[in-house]
């Protein structure tokens, strides 16, 4: 069965910190992993990552795929509280049939 | 201003009605997705609709049906049979032939009381 996991769970640092985020996955016919962030309703895309070792970047926000690992780190350095949201992680297939399957997210708070 | 709406925000229902989510879309994508968001366990995929016309179970397509009459619109009907249907529900959608970047929804809280 396929599956995606993510940890941890729920996370609760102070501004100024830096996170790392995990996501591990099982899946056949891997294709590429995603990143989204949820603040209150719509997810809003973060990273795509299909290569392994390149790290994509996006202001304090970087995230690396390793395909040996079957996993993928985001990381959030000087973090700030409207960094507070729910992470997401999710995977496709190579076979194209457009689905993503998703973890169970990472809720962060980040108090001031 | 290009997006996806869904509508209701908030919807009610009672026990035993059948109820439709409305989702468009302007962005000219091919393919749409409802998924259903329930506290810890990430969003799972009800169903999804790659043309016009044609459409897809996903993984938790049980008490749950979908029509895909235009390209811009993907309603979902919750009915009696959804054992469970108190959750967030969200619908994307993504050009077809891409990597998969799926664009969301504000999503819609259905409750049922």
């Amino acid at each position: 069965e396929d599956k995606v996991v993510q940890s941890p769970l729920s996370l609760v640092v102070h501004e100024g910190d830096t996170v790392t985020l995990n996501c591990s996955y099982e899946v056949t016919n891997f294709r590429s992993l995603l990143w989204y962030k949820q603040e209150k309703k719509a997810p809003t895309f973060l990273f795509m990552l299909t290569s392994s070792g390149i790290e994509k970047k996006s202001g304090r926000l970087s995230s690396i795929l390793d395909k040996k690992e079957l996993s993928s780190i985001l990381n959030i350095t000087a973090t700030q509280t409207g960094d507070s949201a729910i992470y997401l992680c999710a995977v496709s297939f190579s076979s194209n049939t457009g689905k993503l399957i998703f973890g169970q997210g990472t809720t962060l708070q980040v108090k001031p | 201003d290009g997006g996806i709406t869904q509508s209701p925000k908030y919807l009610f229902r009672k026990e035993g009605q059948n109820v439709t989510l409305s989702c468009e879309q302007n962005l000219n994508h091919d393919a749409m997705y409802w998924y259903r968001q329930d506290p810890g366990q990430g969003l799972r995929l009800i169903y999804y609709s790659q043309i016009v016309n044609d459409f897809q179970k996903g993984d938790i397509a049980e008490g749950y049906s979908v029509s895909r009459e235009k390209k811009e619109s993907f309603p979902l009907t919750v009915t009696s049979a959804q054992k469970n249907p108190t959750a967030f529900y969200l619908c994307a959608s993504s050009i077809w032939d891409s990597d998969n970047e799926q664009f969301f929804g504000p999503g819609t809280r259905l409750t049922v009381l």
